[in-house]
C-alpha cells in the first residue's frame, strides 16, 4: 500500500465552475477525513467518513460543498458554483478506528482566478 | 472548546543547534490525545508522534523528544542537532477521546522552522 492517494495534485479554475477532488485511502482504513489549509494556517476539519457514512460536518462546509464515500472505500470532496476564497490547499487523512494516528495524502490545491 | 496555540510563527536556526518548538493547548475533555506532524514542502503531513492524556511520560525518538506537561496544557518538541533537512513546518493538534471519539485533528498555526547549513 502506497498511503493516501488524492488527485489532482492541482487544479485551477475559474470562479463559477465546479471542481471534483478524489481521495483513495490506504485501505484498511474505515474512517476518513478531509481538511481544508489555507495560506500560513493549520489544516481545519471539514468532514469526516466513517465507512460510507458521513458522520460530522463541519459549520465551514457551505451549501456549496458535498462529499460522498460511496462503499466506503475512495471519498470525492465537490465544490459547486467555486469562490475565490475557496483557495487553499484540501488535505484528506484516513485512520484505522480506535485511538490511532491519520496518515494524511499529499492534498490538492485549488487556485480559484 | 478546544484549541491548540503554537506562538512561534517562525524559527531559524543554524544547523547542530538544538531547537524546541512550544505548543499549549486547551480542552474540557478527561481523555485526549495530541500529536505533532510535521509537513516538508511537498506538502504531505507526515506523523511524528502521538500521546493520550494518561501518558505523561516524556518520550525519544533519536534527535526528537517531547515533553509532556498536563500542569501547564503543554507538549513541547525538541529536535537535538538539527539539520537541514528538518527543514519544515511543524504542527500540533488535538483530539478528543473517551465516547465521542471521533478522531478529528484540531490543528495549531503551524511553526516554521528553517534551519540553515
Amino acid at each position: 500500500d502506497t498511503g493516501v492517494s488524492q488527485n489532482p495534485r492541482h487544479k485551477i479554475t475559474k470562479r463559477g465552475q465546479n471542481v471534483t477532488f478524489r481521495c483513495d485511502p490506504i485501505s484498511e482504513h474505515n474512517r476518513l477525513y478531509w481538511y481544508r489549509q489555507t495560506l500560513g494556517q493549520g489544516p481545519e476539519f471539514l468532514t469526516y467518513f466513517q465507512n460510507e457514512a458521513q458522520l460530522e460536518k463541519s459549520r465551514l462546509l457551505s451549501d456549496r460543498f458535498s462529499a460522498e464515500r460511496p462503499k466506503g472505500s475512495f471519498s470525492t470532496l465537490e465544490i459547486q458554483r467555486t469562490e475565490q476564497g475557496d483557495s487553499a490547499m484540501y488535505l484528506c487523512a484516513s485512520k484505522e478506528g480506535g485511538y490511532t494516528e491519520a496518515f494524511f495524502g499529499q492534498g490538492t490545491r485549488l487556485t480559484v482566478v | 472548546a478546544q484549541k491548540v496555540t503554537q506562538a512561534q510563527t517562525e524559527i531559524s536556526v543554524v544547523e547542530k543547534e538544538d531547537v524546541t518548538l512550544d505548543c499549549v493547548y486547551e480542552t474540557r475533555d478527561t481523555t485526549y490525545y495530541l500529536f505533532w506532524y510535521k509537513q516538508p514542502p511537498s506538502g504531505e503531513l507526515v506523523f511524528l508522534i502521538r500521546r493520550n492524556s494518561f501518558d505523561e511520560q516524556n518520550e525519544i525518538s533519536g534527535r526528537y523528544s517531547w515533553n509532556f506537561q498536563k500542569s501547564t496544557s503543554s507538549f513541547n518538541f525538541t529536535i537535538t542537532a538539527s539539520q537541514v533537512v528538518d527543514s519544515a513546518v511543524y504542527f500540533c493538534a488535538l483530539s478528543e477521546g473517551g465516547s465521542s471519539n471521533t478522531g478529528k485533528l484540531i490543528f495549531g498555526q503551524g511553526t516554521t522552522l528553517q534551519v540553515k547549513p
